[in-house]
């Protein structure tokens, strides 16, 4: 079975600054899509960026871009010149490629605070 | 469009008491997914619909809960009697024919309270 891991509980940046959060999955399969979930304290699940396991390329979404190894299976992902608005619960996301596979398996969540 | 739209946004319920949880996806999304968050279970999936139809139910804690989605814009999650464990945020998410690879579009979630 598939698993995603979150290290980092909490994680705090300064506002302007770079941060990177963490995520690692373990999975038998060549085929797969990554995501990065915000959920601010709205409580709102807002998709930040995702990633094909068959494209080499990294995504990148204005101030988020991901850095994705798939030896490794690990999949972090950068904020650059970070804001307050960016103050928020991260979730890394995984799922299979398989048709008729539509469940993501979602880590525990690295909070990230922005510190003026 | 107004995106996924859940109600109510907070329900407090007494032990015992029946709740419905509501849940109107995209138009034009063919699949419905329910989450449950909890603090120390993270995001769990409860049940997921295609094309209105329940196609994987395994997640659904118990007989206690059901769901259902009626036609393609309207979908509730009922949980009777509820317990104090059922207390956690509700999400229920949308995407479209052949989309959820591109991610799923998620409600603002209903955060349940079972006193």
């Amino acid at each position: 079975a598939q698993t995603v891991t979150q290290s980092q509980p909490e994680m705090s940046v300064q506002e302007a600054e770079t941060v990177t959060l963490s995520c690692t999955y373990d999975t038998s399969e060549s085929d797969y899509y990554l995501f990065w979930y915000k959920q601010p304290p709205s409580r709102q699940m807002i998709l930040v960026i995702r990633q094909e396991a068959y494209k080499q390329q990294n995504a990148t979404e204005n101030r988020f871009s991901v850095n994705f190894q798939k030896a490794a299976k690990s999949f972090s992902l950068k904020i650059s010149d970070s804001q307050l608005g960016d103050a928020a619960m991260y979730f890394c996301a995984y799922r299979s490629e398989g048709s008729g596979t539509y469940k993501y398996i979602f880590g525990t969540g690295t909070r990230l605070k922005v510190l003026a | 469009d107004a995106g996924v739209i859940q109600s109510p946004r907070h329900e407090v319920t007494e032990m015992g008491q029946e709740v419905t949880l509501r849940c109107k996806p995209i138009s034009g999304h063919n699949s419905l997914f329910w989450y449950r968050q909890t603090m120390m279970r993270g995001l769990e999936l409860l049940i997921y619909f295609n094309n209105n139809v329940p196609i994987d139910d395994s997640g659904m804690p118990e007989d206690r809960f059901s769901a259902k989605m009626p036609n393609a814009s309207f979908s509730t999650l009922k949980i009777q009697p509820s317990e104090p464990r059922d207390s956690a945020v509700y999400f229920c998410a949308s995407s479209g024919r052949g989309q959820v690879r591109y991610g799923y579009t998620f409600g603002s979630g209903t955060r349940l309270t079972v006193v």
